[in-house]
């Protein structure tokens, strides 16, 4: 079993609709944990670290479900810049483990 | 704002050689990492470092080595370059601590011939 799981997509929405993202992770003593954003082509971004409580940055909202293991990220009101891959980055014991992505393509 | 620069964005080198990929990073972090991104695989850590002269495995150690003599710059190097190395290669850096923010250099795709 991988260490953090993603769907690949790619999800395709047109813009202005509600989009979430679910990423599993295996180590439950997991620390820590992030959304990063990648355009195509360009270097990983951090988009938003994932607090245990919820947190929200305009019109992005991060989860963190430690019981089932897995961090979501919803994305409302989507615009043409939100077209990107979204990487799930889990902090174990030393090191950043990053998901593989999950491409979103955000239409007109 | 923090800048990672690598050396080159595309290299291209034959089966046998011996590949340097440099790193600088201008805002004094304690961090530093190697990795490498292929199609469906994501980003792999090669090699990491969290203070000059020290260095530790990642989870693809094999076939490469890193040297970082001064705090600022973290060297990844191929030893025998393989075909099978032929991928985007990525250095990061971030200050020391639970939540640290990694800071990315635009990435070197390198081609093994």
């Amino acid at each position: 079993r991988k260490e953090v799981e993603q769907d690949p997509g790619p999800f395709n929405v047109p813009e202005g609709a509600t989009v979430a993202f679910n990423c599993t992770y295996s180590n439950s003593a997991s620390q820590s944990f992030f959304w990063y954003r990648q355009d195509c082509r360009k270097e990983p971004k951090l988009l938003m670290s994932v607090y245990s409580s919820g947190n929200e940055d305009g019109r992005f909202t991060a989860q963190l479900n430690r019981a089932s293991q897995y961090i979501s990220l919803l994305i409302r009101d989507s615009k043409l810049s939100d077209s990107a891959t979204y990487l799930c980055v889990v902090k174990g014991f030393q090191k950043l483990v990053f998901g593989t992505g999950t491409r979103l393509l955000v239409s007109p | 704002d923090v800048k990672v620069t690598q050396s080159s964005r595309y290299l291209v080198k034959r089966t046998g050689e011996k590949v340097f990929l440099e790193c600088v990073q201008d805002m004094d972090h304690e961090n530093m990492f190697w990795y490498r991104q292929d199609p469906g695989l994501g980003l792999r850590l090669i090699y990491f470092s969290y203070d000059v002269k020290m260095k530790e495995k990642g989870d693809i150690p094999e076939g490469y080595s890193v040297s970082r003599e001064k705090k600022e710059r973290f060297s990844l190097i191929l030893e025998s370059a393989s075909t099978n190395q032929t991928s985007m290669y990525l250095c990061a850096s971030s200050l020391r601590g639970p939540n640290e923010k990694l800071f990315f250099g635009s990435g070197t795709q390198l081609s093994v011939l």
